[in-house]
């Protein structure tokens, strides 16, 4: 039962133009949720979250939406750039229980010259 | 510099023959976690732990163990290998999980394991 769900295996993207990932959850209880970017070879790295008190949250030229009636995040990159190329993994945190981060299966986004 | 460090990064071994994966961080974390990366299914929560002495199982614990003695290492512990544990491994770690902002966690490198 996959409760984080991002849809689009992979995404191409020329540079400078805006890349967006999406991200879909059933579970109504997660009240955190935070993407992260992988390059081959090494860990996730910590992107950007948002809380489910917020809709919106920036940092520089990453924005992240959220809308809880549609269950549904979304990552915004503008502008994409060469080195965005990773995967991209949505992540969300469950109310009262301080122990899981539950993981969607990525998206690998590739930025084009 | 602070980081979570795994050993070995490859691994390739046979069915049925106990191996471990150390994990280490430097961050005097009180949480720390393991995970395995699987195509199509993303990362799989396999055991956490809150902190010294403290663990629980994650989403697919079968077949593993772990244990947290001190509070820097988390050892991930497969007593009999199988195919099916095929899969690349994190262990991340994080301050605390304490409050509504939840800490970001801190991943390793990744172990690939090869069972044969």
């Amino acid at each position: 039962d996959q409760q984080v769900k991002q849809n689009s295996p992979s995404l191409s993207v020329q540079e400078g133009r805006i890349s967006i990932l999406n991200c879909d959850y059933t579970n109504s209880m997660f009240d955190y949720f935070l993407w992260y970017k992988k390059y081959p070879a090494e860990g996730p790295t910590f992107l950007i979250s948002i809380s489910s008190i917020k809709d919106k949250n920036e940092d520089g030229r990453f924005t992240v939406f959220l809308n809880k009636s549609a269950k549904h995040l979304s990552l915004h990159i503008v502008p994409s750039q060469p080195g965005d190329s990773a995967v991209y993994f949505c992540a969300a945190w469950q109310t009262g229980t301080a122990s899981k981060l539950t993981f969607g299966t990525g998206t690998r986004l590739q930025v084009t010259l | 510099e602070a980081q979570v460090t795994q050993n070995p990064r490859y691994l390739i071994t046979v069915t049925g023959k106990k191996l471990t994966v150390t994990c280490s961080q430097n961050m005097n974390h009180e949480y720390m976690s393991w995970y395995r990366q699987d195509p199509g299914l993303g990362l799989r929560q396999i055991y956490y732990s809150m902190n010294v002495e403290v663990t629980d199982k994650g989403d697919v614990p079968e077949g593993y163990k772990v244990s947290r003695k001190e509070k820097r290492n988390f050892p991930l512990i497969l007593e009999s290998p199988s195919p099916n544990q095929t899969s690349l491994y994190f262990c991340a770690s994080s301050l605390s999980n304490q409050g509504l902002r939840r800490e970001t966690q801190y991943f390793g490198p990744g172990t690939r394991l090869l069972v044969l």
